[in-house]
């Protein structure tokens, strides 16, 4: 089973300042790896699909980059409606597998 | 617009089965393979269960394997997902996916007794 990790667990930010979360896979899934947002009592919602591809009504402050092993997520200019925990999640593989997450806070 | 719609959740005794039901609409479903993905109360989310767009290819997470079984009627736009023997540790909001893109709202499934 591939394992993601993620980095940050937690992050408080303040508005307008740039987020990277990272995400490490155990072993090479390519560009098999997407980047989701969770808002509280809501379902996930796809931000960035194969690692670096954009995603249609998704705002352009978020970006993704990364092959192989090493993936980040780029929040550019937060704003305050981005408070939420972010996954990743590879398709390279079965078991699918999610990182555990990356709750993001705004001061 | 996509639109995935489960039911069948609720509240069910260990050992209890439940049948969870994902209505989809807006897109050809026949052309799409689906996932059923869930997470439990504060936590991350744990994929559980693929299908292909025919039903010919299905895969299930270890945790799950022998327990629950994925199925899909192209004919009704629905993907089911039949959990049998279920354990306190089940317990968790059931989302359907196609594929990675579009996820339902969830269905909340407790078991306890």
């Amino acid at each position: 089973e591939i394992v993601l990790t993620q980095s940050p667990d937690f992050q408080s930010v303040t508005p307008k300042e740039k987020v990277t979360i990272t995400c490490r896979a155990s072993q090479s899934i390519g560009s098999s790896l997407h980047w989701y947002q969770q808002k509280p009592d809501q379902s996930p919602k796809l931000l960035i699909k194969y690692a670096s591809q954009s995603i249609s009504g998704v705002p352009s402050r978020f970006s993704g980059s990364g092959s192989g092993t090493d993936f980040t997520l780029t929040i550019n200019s937060l704003e305050a409606e981005d408070a939420a925990a972010y996954y990743c999640h590879q398709s390279s593989s079965l078991p699918q597998t999610f990182g555990q997450g990356t709750k993001l806070e705004i001061k | 617009e996509v639109q995935l719609v489960e039911s069948g959740g609720g509240l069910v005794q260990p050992g209890g089965s439940l049948r969870l039901s994902c209505a989809a609409s807006g897109f050809t479903f026949s052309s799409y393979e689906m996932n059923w993905v869930r997470q439990a109360p504060g936590k991350g989310l744990e994929w559980v269960s693929y299908i292909s767009s025919s039903g010919s290819t299905i895969y299930y997470a270890d945790s799950v394997k022998g327990r629950f079984t994925i199925s899909r009627d192209n004919a009704k736009n629905s993907l089911y997902l039949q959990m049998n023997s279920l354990r306190a540790e089940d317990t968790a909001v059931y989302y359907c996916a196609r594929g990675i893109v579009n996820w339902g709202q969830g269905t909340l499934v407790t078991v306890s007794s």
